[in-house]
């Protein structure tokens, strides 16, 4: 079954603690993308990939950290995390990264920063 | 400030009518627009798209209408079933978003059966 998968699915964790997100792709796409969803605005994109080794900030890139060593992997790293980063966080992949071509999301992650 | 909004945080409708979310946005740039539809504990899932060079694109019960000059496009479902119960986000890019997506804030959708 094509599918991105995100891990973990939720976190609660402590400030300035480093965390990993995971997130993988069955479907041999070029393209990966990482977005932050918050109440009243939206998705709005941290990182993306548009293949390996290739990655680029996106609107809220303050605080995070990404890399792309291998096509299917494109894990969201917190070097020091804060409470304002407490938040949905998804991930996301499609064939090319082309605006014409739809995108697929993981299920989501839920951090939450204490 | 918001490129793209969707100033109805929710709507309601009956089953077997028609909904009509609508989006708005304020950069004349963005020559491509998606809808997608998410489930409560789901990511969001591609619904239907529409290059700014139609005004039109009509997909079984739902179609997207993109009007330039006044900056905004809708989508229609017809007739709306439970199963669309769900948040729709409108999202758009362009050359000066580097083709990358900006979304709006989304929708919530209750079908009243």
């Amino acid at each position: 079954e094509a599918q991105v998968t995100q891990n973990p699915r939720y976190l609660i964790t402590v400030t300035g603690k480093k965390l990993t997100v995971t997130c993988s792709q069955n479907m041999n796409h070029e393209y990966m993308s990482w977005y932050r969803q918050d109440p009243g605005l939206g998705l709005r994109q941290i990182y993306y990939s548009m293949n390996v080794e290739v990655t680029d900030k996106g609107d809220v890139p303050e605080g995070y950290k990404v890399s792309r060593k291998e096509k299917r992997n494109f894990p969201l790293i917190l070097e020091s995390p804060s409470p304002n980063q407490t938040s949905l966080y998804f991930c996301a992949s499609s064939l090319r990264g082309q605006n014409n071509q739809p995108q697929h999301f993981g299920d989501g992650t839920r951090l939450s920063i204490l | 400030d918001q490129q793209v909004k969707q100033n109805s945080p929710s709507l309601s409708v009956q089953e077997g009518r028609i909904s009509i979310l609508n989006c708005d946005y304020t950069n004349s740039m963005f020559d491509y627009f998606l809808w997608y539809k998410k489930y409560p504990a789901e990511g969001p899932t591609f619904l239907i798209s529409i290059s700014s060079i139609k005004d039109k694109n009509e997909d079984g019960r739902f179609t997207v209408f993109l009007n330039k000059s006044a900056k905004h496009l809708s989508l229609h479902i017809v007739p709306s079933q439970p199963g669309d119960s769900a948040v729709y986000f409108c999202a758009a890019s362009g050359w000066d978003s580097n083709y990358q997506l900006i979304w709006g804030a989304g929708t919530k959708l209750i079908i009243k059966p």
